[in-house]
């Protein structure tokens, strides 16, 4: 079945205790990227990856690192976590730019 | 930056009623995609519109793209409790970062 898993699914931490949110696609997609969810503001990118070893920065990158050593595995590094980076993150892939982009199933992040 | 804005942010109707959601932005868009989020779920696409102009229907659901690329629409016809959701606009930035709309949250009473 085609999908994009992420993992943990749900996260409490502590701030500063660095952590990583997973996520794997199985659809051989070029493009894959992460946003964070906040109650009236939407999806923002937090980065974006067009290929292998190429990644560029979203609108809101501020305290987040990523990835891309294999086209399948796009990680989200929080190295260290503070109160505000408390969100609902969601993991994406695509065939390319600008086409339909495939969701996994979120992660909520709570920050203490 | 690009911004995409969408109105209104939220919408009450009565199951059968139409609704309509609009999506506009400060410059012209490469292209737009519409996303519905159910309570709890995740994002999943509709639809891309690439032409200015452009109309696309599927079954109740009606998609618009302005003549000047600017704006976006999506109108339900005969509102459903399965429509009840939040309904996202974004736009590809000519293909480099996706930048999204805020969202119009549905509410569907029966």
């Amino acid at each position: 079945e085609a999908q994009v898993t992420q993992n943990p699914r749900y996260l409490i931490t502590v701030t500063g205790k660095k952590l990583t949110v997973t996520c794997s696609q199985n659809m051989n997609h070029e493009y894959m990227s992460w946003y964070r969810q906040d109650p009236g503001l939407g999806l923002r990118q937090i980065y974006y990856s067009m290929n292998v070893e190429v990644t560029d920065k979203g609108d809101v990158p501020e305290g987040y690192k990523v990835s891309r050593k294999e086209k399948r595995n796009f990680p989200l590094i929080l190295e260290s976590p503070s109160p505000n980076q408390t969100s609902l993150y969601f993991c994406a892939s695509s065939l390319a730019t600008g086409v339909r982009a495939f969701f996994g199933q979120g992660t909520r992040l709570t920050v203490v | 930056g690009q911004q995409v804005m969408q109105i209104p942010q939220y919408q009450h109707v009565q199951e059968g009623e139409d609704f309509t959601t609009y999506c506009n932005s400060s410059t012209t868009l490469s292209n737009i995609q519409w996303y519905k989020q159910r309570p709890g779920g995740h994002p999943v696409f509709l639809i891309q519109l690439v032409k200015s102009g452009e109309v696309k229907k599927q079954k109740r659901l009606t998609f618009q793209f302005g003549e000047a690329k600017k704006n976006s629409s999506l109108h339900i016809t005969a509102t459903q409790t399965t429509d009840v959701g939040t309904y996202f606009c974004a736009d590809n930035n000519y293909g480099q970062n996706f930048v999204f709309g805020p969202g119009t949250r549905l509410s569907v009473l029966p």
